[in-house]
This record gives structure tokens, sequence and C-alpha cells, in this order.
């Protein structure tokens, strides 16, 4: 069965560091692999995604994720933190014959110091 | 763009009421999700629709029922409100070919008195 694990549930970064933000699946096959970020009050908006070719993907916002096989890992990273960045983040999973179904993870809520 | 609309931002009903969530998207998108939403459990599938008068239960079927008679809609519905269905409520949509993005709605906020 798929699954998704994020194994920070709150981080905090200053204004201008760097971030990364972990995200590890479980599935047999090429995944496919999103990452979403939710304002407060707000639905879930989709950042960046993968399903083939360049393991290194850009998305929107400046963030971007590397697809690492052999890890089985999708890690979201942002060299310059800004505060309107905070927010929560999630690492989704999807298959080939799903019907679009999703597995997604429990979110990491990143807070941006001042 | 893809808009998914939901009928209410927030809702506040009260215990044995019947409730209707809407969701309405205008992208002939054939898949169409409820989840909901708690602190520390992510989103969580109540149910999802692959086409017109079709259903699939999620992980939480329990305590709802859908309804999907035209394509572009898709409701939820608690036949009976209980105060432990106060969540936050998603509703998605996708094409039924991959990468199988998802488009969220704002998101319904529901208060069970």
């Amino acid at each position: 069965a798929q699954s998704v694990t994020q194994p920070d549930i709150h981080i905090t970064v200053s204004e201008g560091a760097s971030l990364e933000l972990r995200c590890n699946y479980s599935y047999g096959a090429t995944p496919y692999l999103f990452w979403y970020v939710q304002s407060p009050g707000q639905g879930l908006q989709l950042l960046l995604k993968y399903f083939s070719g360049d393991t290194l993907v850009q998305g929107i916002k400046g963030f971007e994720a590397e697809f690492k096989r052999s890890q089985s890992s999708f890690n979201l990273r942002k060299p310059s933190v800004h505060w309107s960045d905070a927010a929560e983040y999630f690492c989704a999973v999807g298959a080939r014959g799903s019907q679009g179904n999703l597995i997604f993870g429990k979110g990491t809520k990143l807070s941006v110091k001042p | 763009d893809v808009k998914v609309t939901q009928s209410s931002r927030y809702l506040v009903k009260r215990t044995g009421e019947k409730v209707f969530l809407e969701c309405v998207q205008d992208m002939d998108h054939e898949n169409m999700f409820w989840y909901r939403q708690d602190p520390g459990l992510g989103l969580r599938l109540i149910y999802f629709s692959y086409d017109v008068k079709m259903k699939e239960k999620g992980d939480i079927p329990e305590g709802y029922s859908v309804s999907r008679e035209k394509k572009e809609r898709f409701s939820l519905i608690l036949e009976s409100a209980s105060t432990n269905q106060t969540s936050m409520y998603l509703c998605a949509t996708t094409e039924s070919k991959v990468p199988y993005e998802q488009y969220f709605g704002p998101g319904t906020r529901l208060t069970v008195t």
C-alpha cells in the first residue's frame, strides 16, 4: 500500500534562510509526486509535481523539489524563505490506475521568524 | 484555470440537522473528491466519484453520503450532523489521466453545535 511520511510536524526558519521540507513515500513503482501549500483557512494550492523525466522539478514561488528513487524521497527546498511562505505544506503520492486518488502526508507547518 | 467552488466558506449547524455541502467545478473533470481535514490528521478521504452517478467510499465514509447527478457537481451530505463532524471540508477534482493533479476548492469550515 502507498504511504507518505512527512517527519517534521512543525519547522521554524528565519526569513532569508534556506528551507528543506522532507517527504518520504512508500510505493512499489515510480509514483507521481506532488507538493501542495495551504495558507490558513484556504484550500490547497499545487506548488509542483513530478511524474517523469528530470528528477529536479521547479515550481511556483521559487520552490523546487528533487525526486530520489534510491531514498524514496521527494524533498521540497527553497533557497531563501520569505515571511509569506508561512503556511502548511503537504506532500502527496499518486499512482497509475488509481482514478486520481492521492495519498497525502499529514503536513508540515512552516513558521517564519522575522 | 480550473475553478472549484464550494457553496459556503463557513457553516454552523445544530446536532441532528441534515447538512449539504456542494462542490462545483468548471473544467469538465471526471473525478471529484471530498476530504475532511483536522489538525494533526492531515487530509482524510471521505468519498470520491469518477463519473456521474458513480461513487466510491474513501477511508472515513461513516456518517456521510454523496450525490453526483451532474458531472460538474458533487455534493456531500451529513444525514444527521454530530459534533464530531466539526471540521474543514475540502473538495477536489482531477482529470482521469496521469499525473492526476488535484485541484482544490477553498474549503468549508463546518461547526456542529
